[in-house]
């Protein structure tokens, strides 16, 4: 069965790093193209990063120079790593599947930036 | 980026009856060399994670039924849920995956009238 499971969410004060992760099961992370979707409460959906199959990552204009998307093949995990967090990051973070359209994702985890 | 801008923002629809959602790229979804148009539709239900419904503009997904419908080129398309149905309760989203960042439209919520 294919699923996605996030861990790592929480309250965090401003400026604080926090650490997600994505333990996938059901296929295998390197032959797929791998992301982060952030949903603000009561807000849309929005692009934070991706990992393609070769590894080459993006980071969305938001996350550029804060976050890093990662993965480890041997755990068929994907992660992402926050700094300098502000409570505008404040969101439930999807780990999403899709090399073109997203066919599968996570339930989310919520992080919660403040003081 | 590709800006994506839906309509309405909100929309009320008796049950039985059909409901009609909007999206409109800033830039043309339609490659060429595949003649394909790169737009997906997504359902949110409260508290959940959004669900794919459709690919290719008009694919539908697996077990979406078949009163959901998408249909559109270039830069306009449509979501039609052609007999609402109680459990279609949800905001919906289009996105665009014709290049990086993969954007969105900022979502309609439909609610039954």
């Amino acid at each position: 069965d294919v699923q996605l499971v996030e861990s790592g969410g929480g309250l965090v004060q401003p400026g604080g790093s926090l650490t997600l992760s994505c333990s996938v099961s059901g296929f295998v992370i390197s032959n797929d193209n791998m992301h982060w979707v952030r949903q603000a409460p009561g807000k849309g959906l929005e692009y934070v990063a991706a990992i393609d199959k070769s590894g080459i990552t993006f980071h969305g204009d938001s996350a550029r120079g804060r976050f890093t998307i990662s993965r480890d093949t041997s755990k068929n995990s994907l992660f992402l790593q926050m700094t300098s967090l502000r409570p505008e990051d404040t969101a439930i973070y999807y780990c999403v599947r899709g090399s073109l359209y997203f066919d599968i994702w996570g339930q989310g985890t919520l992080v919660t930036v403040s003081s | 980026d590709i800006v994506m801008t839906q309509s309405p923002d909100s929309l009320a629809v008796s049950l039985g009856e059909r409901a009609t959602i909007n999206c409109k790229s800033s830039q043309s979804l339609l490659s060429r060399s595949t003649n394909k148009n790169y737009l997906a539709w997504y359902q949110q239900k409260a508290g959940q994670p959004p669900k794919l419904l459709l690919y290719w503009a008009s694919a539908r997904h697996s077990g979406v039924p078949d009163r959901f419908s998408g249909s559109g080129s270039e830069t306009d398309f449509t979501l039609t849920i052609s007999s609402l149905q109680a459990e279609d309760v949800a905001v919906y989203f289009c996105q665009q995956y014709h290049s990086t960042p993969r954007t969105f439209g900022q979502g309609t919520k439909l609610e039954i009238k």
